[in-house]
This record gives structure tokens, sequence and C-alpha cells, in this order.
């Protein structure tokens, strides 16, 4: 148990839907992270935030959209998805006590159709 | 180009006997190698890190080693239970850069 909340844990959306991923913690952070993780690949790093301010954009395409309103709380706004989008979607933080160390939630499997 | 690699995408050991994941880099700015362990349907867990100043860190049954010169390091597991069936991930960090580069991950099964 890292602390680290991801809603929803499963979501099936069509390709002209909008919907968001929410990531929450409430333990204090360093920074916080997006990943991607397609079947068979690294996890690729979409987003870096750090002190709600980001920090990396992985050339990630426009039609994903972080947003970081508070140290809290962490968002991923979808809107016209294909369905290579479909993966599995990590929020990861990093804690004052190690800057290396990211905890990861337990991600949303997105399903594109 | 893939700065971390993880060359063997599965592994099955028998239990009770050693788990050995390898993992090889090619950044030598990397200072910072961590091993996570990742079952189906959840995020993945931190499990040992190790900085680059040590050549060994243990946690348990859990060691890690580096090899500097050879860019490799290497998770041992010992004994091996069938808890320990997951997927595991190498992950890399250099210096100030806020951010890690995972390998492609390594199943391991552990057989009765």
């Amino acid at each position: 148990e890292t602390g680290v909340t991801q809603t929803p844990r499963h979501l099936v959306m069509g390709m002209t839907n909008k919907k968001s991923l929410k990531c929450e913690q409430h333990l204090g952070h360093n920074a916080m992270y997006w990943y991607k993780q397609s079947a068979k690949k690294p996890l690729e790093l979409m987003f870096v935030y750090s002190l709600e301010e980001r920090v990396e954009n992985n050339s990630v395409p426009s039609r994903f959209s972080p947003e970081c309103p508070n140290s809290s709380h962490l968002f991923l706004h979808l809107h016209t998805l294909q369905p290579e989008d479909s993966a599995l979607y990590l929020c990861a933080m990093t804690f004052p006590s190690s800057s290396y160390e990211q905890y990861f939630g337990p991600g949303t499997r997105l399903t594109v159709t | 180009d893939q700065q971390v690699k993880q060359n063997s995408p599965s592994l099955s050991v028998q239990e009770g006997r050693i788990s050995i994941l390898n993992c090889d880099y090619t950044n030598s700015m990397f200072d910072y190698f961590l091993w996570y362990k990742k079952y189906p349907a959840e995020g993945p867990t931190f499990l040992i890190s190790i900085s680059s100043i040590k050549d060994k860190n243990e946690d348990g049954r859990f060691t890690v080693f580096l090899n500097k010169s050879a860019k490799h390091l290497s998770l041992h597991i010992v004994p091996s239970q069938p808890g320990d069936s997951a997927v595991y991930f190498c992950a890399a960090s250099a210096r100030g850069a806020q951010k890690l580069v995972f390998g492609q991950g390594t199943r391991l099964t552990i057989n009765p």
C-alpha cells in the first residue's frame, strides 16, 4: 500500500468521448508522474510535475492533457483517443525522504473502442 | 534507443532455488538503480535500490549487485517463493534528472 490512489480502476471509452483519470495522495511529495504501460513494453514516462508545475512532457500527443490543481491531486484528461491508446495508465509520486524512489498507484486500465 | 534493457522476457525457477534477474544499461550518467515488482492489475511496487557508490545492497531475501564497468546489475532472490511470481522491472536514474528509465520487465514464475 503506497498511499497513492487512482480512479477509476477500469475505463472503457469510445474515440469521441472525453474522460479524466484521477490520482490522489495526501502524504506530501516532491514530484508526480504519469506513465503509460502497454503490453510487452517498458513503462513510458508521459508527464512530470514538480511542485505543481509541469517540468517535462515526453512528446505526448495533445489528446492527453495533464492537470495538477494542488499538491494532492493529479489528473489526466483524455479526448478523441485512438484504439492504440488502450493501456494501463499509472500515476507515481516521489516523497521528500527519497527523490529517486517512485511510488505507484494501482493504475487505470483504459480500453478505447 | 533503449537505455535500460532486460534481455530475458521470462524466467522460470523452482521454489527454494535462487532467481537471478539481469539488467543492462548504456547511460554512464545513471547513478541510482532500482528494482520494482509488479503483479497483474496492480502498480509496480518498489523492491530494492542501489547507489552507484556501492556494488551490493541486501534486504532479506533480495540482493542487488551492481557492476559499473560492465554497466550491469542483477537482482538475486533466495530462496525463491511462489509469491515472488511477478514481473520485475529494472529502473535507473541520473543525478538531478527527477525521472526513472525503465527496462521492459522480466516475468518470473516460481514453480512449486
